[in-house]
């Protein structure tokens, strides 16, 4: 597709279930980042891979986060044992290639996910 | 990376130049600034960004001061289009990569 894809859009699950989140980066794009979003705040940072290496997770607010990108491509960002407070718009961004000067990040729609 | 200080809103009338401010006090000689918006629910996009010239593309310019403490981010002709949260982000060009997200500015072009 010509742009970052997210699915499913919106999601509604009960507390204490686990969700599984997708993001499909710009064909090609090395880089792939997760942001996390509250209403009328600006994205938080997760975690971001270059090709499947994850390099950085600092982002992650607890161990029930996760995510991977086993081929360097698609990534799944999982969440176990949700609670309400995990209700947010989940961002994903992906960019050409790290750098020195990175190009710039391309986002995805986000999925909207409310934790009931 | 630097913090930034952006006011919380600001209005402009259409066709109008819209001048949005931003304060990075603590930018150190490697970090760039870059510009972001997001408009309603949709994902940010990027604008622009630079390192300490002027920089001009097809959606604005970048007017970064001499000392780098503060920069403009100008839209030369604002369209309703362009109502949006404009984020000024500072980054450093090394080892971190994520865009570290403000409160921005709510620029509202009024017809």
């Amino acid at each position: 597709g010509a742009g970052v894809s997210q699915s499913p859009r919106y999601k509604v699950t009960k507390r204490g279930q686990d969700v599984a989140l997708r993001c499909d980066p710009i064909s090609g794009h090395v880089s792939l980042y997760w942001y996390r979003q509250a209403l009328g705040q600006g994205p938080e940072f997760l975690t971001y891979f270059n090709y499947e290496a994850q390099q950085d997770k600092s982002g992650l607010p607890n161990d029930r986060f996760s995510a991977e990108r086993p081929e360097g491509s698609i990534s799944t960002l999982t969440i176990q044992r949700t609670e309400q407070r995990d209700s947010a718009m989940y961002r994903c961004a992906s960019s050409l290639k790290p750098g020195r000067e990175e190009n710039e990040q391309y986002f995805g729609p986000g999925t909207r996910l409310t934790v009931t | 990376d630097a913090k930034t200080t952006q006011p919380t809103s600001m209005d402009c009338a259409e066709g109008r130049a819209a001048n949005l401010p931003c304060n990075h006090s603590t930018i150190s000689g490697n970090e760039y600034v870059y510009w972001y918006r997001q408009i309603h629910s949709q994902g940010p996009q990027y604008i622009i960004h630079g390192l300490k010239n002027n920089e001009t593309n097809e959606m604005a310019s970048l007017i970064i001061t001499e000392d780098r403490k503060s920069s403009t981010l100008i839209l030369p002709h604002a369209t309703l289009r362009d109502t949006a949260v404009y984020y000024c982000i500072v980054r450093g060009s090394g080892s971190a990569r994520q865009l570290t997200f403000g409160s921005g500015t709510q620029l509202t072009v009024l017809p």
